[in-house]
């Protein structure tokens, strides 16, 4: 089975800094997916980026950069120059392959980010 | 183009009541799925549905629930009877193919067990 740990529960930064948020992955599968999602507090989850594990370079999307370092098992998303309206929950999650031949995504617990003046 | 909408945003039922959500999905999006997040866990996979047929239901976690796509177009999640646990937010997403690189979620229902 699979697993996402994202091990920060709450995040500060200050606005203009940058931030990391960690995620870590199990997996036996060699080819997988992943992805990060922000969700704001009016609730909708928004796709950031995403991680294909046999992509040779690491994603990137505007301010949104996805640090995979495929032997640590790790796919840390960093947002560069913070802006208020980042304050969010954070889900990183995997998609994995299902019994029935279908896939899903397997979530992490996510990453309340506060975004401070 | 449209996103995937769910209606209703927040539902507020009774313990013992039927509830119906809907969720319709991008317009050509064969792909369908539900999940819910229960507060304090993660968000967790209910169910697959290709077209108007379930490729995977193992994560619905009782026989209380029953989804459905009709026609292959827009899809409900029935919850009868509603327990205190079902209580949560349940997000409908959508793709055009099981394997692509975004998954579009709409807004999500929350739905609260009284």
């Amino acid at each position: 089975a699979q697993k996402i740990t994202q091990t920060q529960p709450g995040m500060f930064v200050q606005e203009k800094e940058a931030v990391t948020l960690d995620c870590t992955y199990d997996t036996s599968d060699p080819s997988y997916g992943l992805f990060w999602y922000k969700q704001p507090s009016s609730g909708e989850m928004i796709f950031l980026i995403y991680q294909g594990s046999y992509d040779q370079q690491n994603a990137t999307e505007g301010r949104y950069s996805l640090n995979f370092q495929k032997a640590r098992k790790s796919a840390n998303l960093v947002i560069s120059a913070s802006q208020l309206g980042d304050s969010a929950m954070y889900f990183c999650a995997m998609r994995e392959r299902r019994s029935n031949s279908g896939y899903a995504l397997n979530f992490g617990k996510g990453t309340s980010l506060l975004v401070t003046p | 183009e449209a996103g995937v909408t769910q209606f209703p945003s927040h539902s507020v039922i009774e313990k013992g009541q039927t509830v119906t959500l809907r969720c319709d999905p991008i317009s050509g999006h064969d792909n369908l799925y539900w999940y819910r997040r229960v507060m304090g866990k993660e968000i967790k996979f209910l169910l697959h549905f290709v077209k108007e047929s379930k490729q995977d239901e193992s994560g619905m976690p009782n026989n209380r629930f029953l989804a459905e796509r009709t026609g292959g177009t827009y899809s409900t999640l029935k919850v009868q009877p509603a327990e205190l646990e079902d209580s949560g937010v349940y997000f409908c997403a959508s793709s055009q193919e099981d394997r692509d690189r975004t998954l579009h979620f709409g807004n999500g229902t929350r739905l609260t067990v009284t």
